[in-house]
């Protein structure tokens, strides 16, 4: 069956600009997981969605990140007023639930100029 | 709170030789720990996974991995190596219910050489 997609596979966007970063998961997985991942900071954890709500965003590193779930389905990741820093790979996983195993999206490149 | 440690940054071995790539990690309950490898251009895939039970566990691509309590250590291994195994590696735990996330290491490379 079809894995993971996330749109787009790049974004080039200049400073100061909003973006949205979309993820597709896998159908019927409840969990859904975004994280970034960057050369200084490795893999970081940003939110982890059960059904359409939220119950840890401890990882969104300001107030300009912000994520929504519609449906139990589809996810997207908004950047406000991107800064250079957020330039990395944002990467999408979803799941069946609870402790099982993740399934990751090719991830998407954003670039901020 | 969890974390994880992966030591080596790169790892270079011929192809046909043994691997272990070094993992461990820090958490005060029993740990779900996982690998996962990431090819270039690629996202990550599983290799394996533990959560309790066995404490070795087989995975895909003739991989293994043993988890040691008392060395709080999740180490990965492979008997012979092949030049599609080149990628980066990545270790990560999850502290489990009510807690789904998985905080990653910062990942070692693997480079086979002929």
């Amino acid at each position: 069956g079809a894995g993971v997609s996330q749109s787009p596979s790049n974004k080039v966007t200049e400073k100061g600009k909003d973006v949205e970063l979309r993820c597709d998961p896998i159908s019927g997985h409840t969990a859904l997981y975004w994280y970034r991942q960057s050369l200084g900071q490795g893999l970081e954890f940003l939110i982890y969605f059960q059904g359409n709500s939220a119950p840890d965003k401890s990882g969104l590193p300001s107030d300009r990140f912000s994520a929504e779930r519609t449906g139990g389905s589809v996810s997207t990741l908004t950047i406000q007023r991107t800064q250079q820093e957020d330039s990395a790979v944002y990467l999408c996983a979803s799941s069946h639930g609870a402790y099982n195993e993740q399934f990751f999206g090719p991830g998407t490149r954003l670039t901020v100029l | 709170a969890q974390s994880v440690t992966q030591p080596d940054i790169h790892i270079t071995v011929s192809e046909g030789a043994s691997l272990e790539l070094r993992c461990n990690y820090s958490y005060g309950a029993t740990p779900y720990l996982f690998w996962y490898v990431q090819s270039p251009g690629q996202g990550l895939q599983l290799l394996l996974k533990y959560f309790s039970g066995d404490t070795l566990v087989q995975g895909i691509k003739g991989f293994e991995a043993e988890f040691k309590r008392s060395q709080s250590s999740f180490n990965l291994r492979k008997p012979s190596v092949h030049w599609s195994d080149a990628a980066e590696y990545f270790c990560a735990v999850g502290a489990g219910f009510g807690n789904e996330k998985l905080t990653f290491g910062t990942g070692t490379r693997l480079t086979i050489i002929p």
